[in-house]
């Protein structure tokens, strides 16, 4: 079974710092791989997909993301972070047509005016 | 207007009882799921339904039941066999077959007194 690994639980920024929020699976085969954001009341969103093609995928709101196959990791960047970016962010891989998705624990980015 | 209505959105139940959680979608997604979401756990899958009248056990599946009667309903049952249900339930649905987007409702949040 697939498993998703989010390195950092809370993270706190100021605002045009840049960002990076680590992601890892361990699945042996193809993958598609996914970011989610969850704004404070709102609900949970797509925020960028990859399924194959160009590893570096760009999402909504500026942010981006890069699949690195050699290291099981798709990590979410964002050059300049804004107080609007507060949120919590979920990593979620599943192989195709496995019909769900495995989700990493969150990471709570607190973007500071 | 299209989308996933979850109710309700609060729920307070007393120990021994079973509460079932309701989850509709105007969106002709195939695909249904239910997550809950505990915080510092992410999302943990417990059941998910890729057709009418068929569903699968998700990773949590222990105390809870589920039905698929129609496209566009997905109740989920939380049974007094769960030895700890409170938490935020969130209903999903799927979409572009095999690349399984997920679209989320608002949730409902359970709370066992």
């Amino acid at each position: 079974a697939q498993s998703v690994s989010q390195h950092n639980h809370h993270v706190i920024l100021s605002e045009a710092a840049s960002l990076e929020l680590g992601c890892n699976y361990s699945y042996g085969g193809t993958v598609n791989l996914f970011w989610y954001v969850q704004y404070p009341g709102q609900h949970l969103q797509l925020l960028l997909k990859y399924f194959s093609g160009d590893p570096l995928v760009k999402g909504i709101k500026g942010f981006e993301a890069e699949f690195i196959k050699s290291k099981f990791s798709f990590n979410l960047r964002k050059p300049s972070v804004q107080w609007s970016d507060t949120a919590e962010y979920f990593c979620a891989v599943n192989p195709p047509y496995a019909g769900k998705s495995t989700f990493g624990d969150g990471t709570t980015l607190t973007v500071k005016p | 207007d299209g989308g996933i209505t979850q109710s309700p959105k609060y729920l307070f139940r007393k120990e021994g009882q079973n509460v079932t959680l309701s989850c509709e979608q105007n969106l002709n997604h195939d695909a249904m799921y239910w997550y809950r979401q505990d915080p510092g756990q992410g999302l943990r899958l417990i059941y998910y339904s890729q057709i009418v009248n068929d569903f699968q056990k998700g990773d949590i599946a222990e105390g809870y039941s589920v039905s698929r009667e129609k496209k566009e309903s997905f109740p989920l049952t939380v049974t007094s066999a769960q030895k700890n249900p409170t938490a935020f339930y969130l209903c999903a649905t799927g979409q572009e077959s095999g690349a399984n987007v997920l679209t989320f409702g608002a949730g409902s949040r359970l709370t066992v007194l």
